[in-house]
């Protein structure tokens, strides 16, 4: 069974300028979250999609990041335009649909670096 | 914001050895999961306790969970070099939404051969 994957793996760009990561979840899990984690930190929620549903933005900074889930599979997020301390690994994740019980896998992150 | 905290924030032992990690936390949970990372990869799940649970065992490794104290243990028998990794620990809670997990600032397991 093929894992979470995510695209780019590695972004360098200069602040001011826009970035997109993508993410393709687990074939038949429904529910995708986009985490940030900065270097010795846990990961932290940005956002949570069930289906094309964001059930969950409220730690998404919306001046600059935004995020979208279309058909319920794939999902991309944008930074526009980057800052220097948005420099960051940001992961994607999916889990079954399952009330209670939450074991979410992840893919390999997109480390971005602002220079 | 973080809710669990992991204790050690690092650790270092010789192969063969057990590893303890420690997790506290602070509000009512649903479950709490443990989750590795190995440098420049994503998380893995490892294991996940429900809070109506005291004990859990996955092959080398043994959670323990105590809500009174709001507190998880990680144990990691006779370890491997290939256990070099990031710990963390995750707490699902309960009431409201069923699906938000807030992870701890992890602990980073150093396996010496």
């Amino acid at each position: 069974e093929a894992g979470v994957v995510q695209s780019p793996r590695y972004k360098i760009i200069e602040k001011k300028q826009p970035v997109a990561f993508w993410c393709n979840p687990i074939s038949g899990h429904n529910t995708l979250y986009w985490y940030l984690q900065n270097l010795g930190q846990g990961p932290e929620l940005l956002i949570r999609y069930e289906n094309e549903e964001a059930v969950d933005d409220s730690q998404l900074p919306k001046d600059r990041f935004s995020a979208e889930r279309l058909k319920g599979v794939d999902s991309t997020l944008k930074i526009q335009p980057a800052e220097l301390g948005d420099s960051a690994v940001y992961l994607c994740a999916s889990s079954l649909e399952a009330a209670g019980i939450n074991e979410q896998f992840f893919g390999p992150g997109t480390r971005l670096t602002v220079l | 914001s973080q809710q669990g905290e992991e204790d050690p924030q690092a650790l270092s032992i010789q192969e063969g050895e057990n590893a303890t990690m420690n997790c506290s936390y602070k509000t009512s949970i649903n479950n709490l999961q443990w989750y590795r990372q190995n440098s420049g990869r994503g998380l893995v799940h490892l294991i996940l306790i429900r809070s109506n649970e005291r004990e859990k065992h996955s092959g080398r490794l043994r959670v323990t969970l105590d809500t009174s104290k709001k507190s998880s243990s990680l144990l990691i028998t006779a370890s491997r070099a290939a256990d070099t990794a990031s710990y963390f620990c995750a707490t699902l809670n309960s009431g409201g939404s069923n699906y938000k997990l807030t992870f701890g600032k992890g602990t980073l397991l150093t396996v010496n051969p």
